[in-house]
């Protein structure tokens, strides 16, 4: 089945240490996205990538990294510089292209202990 | 600053009904519009797309005003299982950067 895998689908991260979060896709999609979702919120954007070795920041990047040295993997750090980390992250692809949908990993839960 | 407007809810709506909710977008040179379903403590998954002609599947119907800058969801003859965040999304002309949603409408169908 084709599709965006996330993981781990629960995470616990205790105050001071980085964090890495999976997302893998087998839709052949280039561009591929992190969103951050607080509780009663929307989705922020945290980083975009619509190539292979090229991302740019989003609307709330400081405190993560990411990096896309494969088309299909796109992993967020979250580093100790992010002061409140604790969210649903989810990340999604689409095709490049401008009318097309983003599909979405089942995300992943990050609590700070 | 591209922005993306919902009325945050929650609807409550007996079941059978038909509901109603809009989502407004501010930069004009927006192009590409969806809907898209969220259940509690789940991702979002796609629900439709939204066409300068309106479409319709099933039960629900998205339309577009250009003019007036905003896209409609409608839902006919309501469910239980209808019950969900919806959360419209938007892509500007040129826009690197995918999707910019809005926060969502809660909706609550009541048996």
């Amino acid at each position: 089945d084709g599709g965006i895998t996330q993981s781990p689908k629960y995470l616990f991260r205790k105050e001071g240490q980085n964090v890495t979060l999976s997302c893998e896709q087998n839709l052949n999609h280039d561009a591929m996205y992190w969103y951050r979702q607080d509780p009663g919120q929307g989705l922020r954007l945290i980083y975009y990538s619509q190539i292979v070795n090229d991302f740019q920041k989003g609307d709330i990047a400081e405190g993560y990294s990411v990096s896309r040295e494969k088309k299909e993997s796109f992993p967020l750090t979250v580093t100790s510089a992010q002061k409140n980390p604790t969210a649903f992250y989810l990340c999604a692809s689409s095709d490049r292209g401008l009318a097309t949908e983003a599909f979405f990993g089942q995300g992943t839960r990050l609590t700070v202990v | 600053r591209k922005e993306v407007e919902q009325d945050p809810g929650p609807f409550n709506v007996p079941e059978g009904a038909t509901v109603a909710f809009n989502c407004t977008y501010s930069n004009s040179a927006s192009q590409s519009f969806f809907w898209y379903r969220q259940d509690c403590r789940k991702e979002p998954k796609l629900l439709m797309s939204v066409y300068s002609s309106g479409n319709e599947d099933g039960r629900f119907t998205a339309q577009l005003n250009r003019a007036s800058q905003y896209i409609s969801l409608l839902i006919r003859d309501s469910k239980l299982s209808d019950s969900a965040t919806y959360l419209c999304a938007v892509n500007i002309e040129g826009g690197a950067d995918g999707l910019t949603f809005g926060k969502g409408t809660h909706l609550i169908i009541q048996p």
